[in-house]
């Protein structure tokens, strides 16, 4: 069965600084990935995709991710965070069959100002 | 458009009691999803229906029913409520083209507390 690994619990980083949150899947196959952000007491908002094509994508709010097929990597970076970045992030990977998801435990950021 | 919708929002329930999680999309998916959220376990998927009328377990089914009651509208049932279903549930819906699958979109979210 496929699963979704997100090593970090939690993560702090200064307002300004570079973040990268890493995720890493297990599935024979290319899936589908997603990053998603939850601020508190909230639903989950999609920040970008990877279906295929370039293995770097660009997201909202300035975030990106690459797709690293050798290293079963999906790891989500932004240049500089803002402290309206400190939210939960959970990384899922899709596969065609079946249309279901499986989610990482997600990564909780804080932003110290 | 409303997206995907949930009702309650919060919701407190005594052990053995039943109750159910409304959801609706206006967005024409035909698939649709029901996760429970616990800390440290992202999300974790009870059941799905992948078009009207068909209804399949996901990963922790036990405890639940669902009905696809139509295209929009797919709900969670809890027969016999147990302090272990205290959770965050979140409906959520697909879309899909061609046979393939892109992104889910997620309701607000029912806060449930079992005691």
């Amino acid at each position: 069965a496929q699963s979704v690994t997100q090593p970090d619990i939690h993560i702090t980083v200064s307002e300004g600084a570079s973040l990268e949150l890493r995720c890493n899947y297990s599935y024979g196959a290319t899936p589908y990935l997603f990053w998603y952000v939850q601020s508190p007491g909230q639903g989950l908002q999609l920040l970008l995709k990877y279906f295929s094509g370039d293995t770097l994508v660009q997201g909202i709010k300035g975030f990106e991710a690459e797709f690293k097929r050798s290293q079963s990597s999906f790891n989500l970076r932004k240049p500089s965070v803002h402290w309206s970045d400190a939210a939960e992030y959970f990384c899922a990977v899709g596969f065609n069959a079946g249309n279901m998801l499986t989610f990482g435990g997600g990564t909780r950021l804080m932003v110290k100002p | 458009n409303a997206g995907v919708t949930q009702t309650p929002k919060f919701q407190v329930l005594k052990t053995g009691q039943s109750m159910t999680l409304q959801c609706a999309q206006d967005m024409n998916h035909n698939s649709m999803y029901w996760y429970r959220q616990d800390p440290g376990m992202g999300l974790r998927l009870i059941y799905y229906s992948a078009s009207e009328g068909t209804t399949d377990k996901g990963e922790v089914p036990n405890g639940y029913n669902v009905s696809r009651l139509n295209k929009r509208e797919f709900s969670l049932r809890l027969e016999s409520a147990a302090p272990s279903q205290t959770s965050v549930y979140f409906c959520a819906s697909i879309r899909q083209a061609g046979g393939l699958l892109y992104e889910q979109y997620f309701g607000p979210g029912t806060r449930l507390t079992v005691t």
